[in-house]
């Protein structure tokens, strides 16, 4: 079963406009990372936040964690059309170092 | 990641046949994992390794098995393949050396496999 669910399931947007997406879950976390899929290839990590942290930044990324909530955000500001790709929330319960993933955001940006 | 290597990238075979999806790196990890994922779904894990003599079951591990040959290899068998396993097979690795579970994986391209 999946720890996280994504919202939304897909998203189009422009290319100089700020992307959004979603990560809920379910159970008590140890950090929360966030990854990418170009189409059909493998995942390559962007960034993590640990469970005591609120917001981090990665050059064009913002992620914010909210453990009352159980949810995360990931925002993509001014988006290009390399963006383009599947986005994944993966999470880590307790020490075990397993990812947890969610079902991912399908970005589409235009030109 | 050109570190992490899999082979075959892609195979067709069929029903009831035994298959084998390897995995290597040069990366200097100690831990090894292996996913699938289906259309629409993120990955789930099959097996993981978090060294030579330490293999564990993961959520989905009926109808596979692993084999930890060395530290930089990694292998998934499928002993009687069936059609609902067609899928696409990620290989991963991580470092043990961050610890608290602060560790991020590093992806094979993938493995796409089609059981007829």
């Amino acid at each position: 079963s999946q720890q996280g669910e994504e919202d939304p399931q897909a998203l189009s947007i422009q290319e100089g406009e700020n992307a959004t997406m979603n990560c809920s879950y379910k159970t008590s976390i140890n950090n929360l990372q966030w990854y990418r899929q170009n189409s059909g290839r493998g995942l390559v990590h962007l960034i993590l936040i640990r469970s005591n942290e609120r917001e981090k930044h990665s050059g064009r990324l913002r992620v914010t964690l909210d453990t009352s909530k159980k949810s995360s955000s990931l925002l993509i500001t001014a988006s290009r059309a390399a963006d383009t790709a599947s986005y994944f929330c993966a999470t880590v319960t307790g020490t075990a170092s397993k990812l947890t993933f969610g079902t991912g955001t399908r970005l589409q940006v235009t030109l | 990641d050109a570190d992490v290597t899999q082979t075959p990238r892609n195979r067709i075979t069929k029903t009831g046949k035994r298959i084998m999806l390897e995995c290597s790196q040069t990366k200097g990890h100690d831990r090894m994992y292996w996913y699938r994922q289906d259309p629409g779904l993120g990955l789930r894990l099959i097996y993981y390794s978090f060294d030579v003599k330490d293999i564990n079951k993961g959520e989905i591990s009926d109808g596979y098995s692993v084999s930890r040959q060395a530290q930089a290899k990694f292998s998934l068998s499928l002993e009687s393949a069936i059609p609902n396993q067609t899928a696409l097979y990620f290989c991963a690795t991580s470092d043990s050396q961050r610890t608290g579970g602060m560790e991020t994986q590093y992806f094979g391209p993938g493995t796409r496999l089609l059981v007829l």
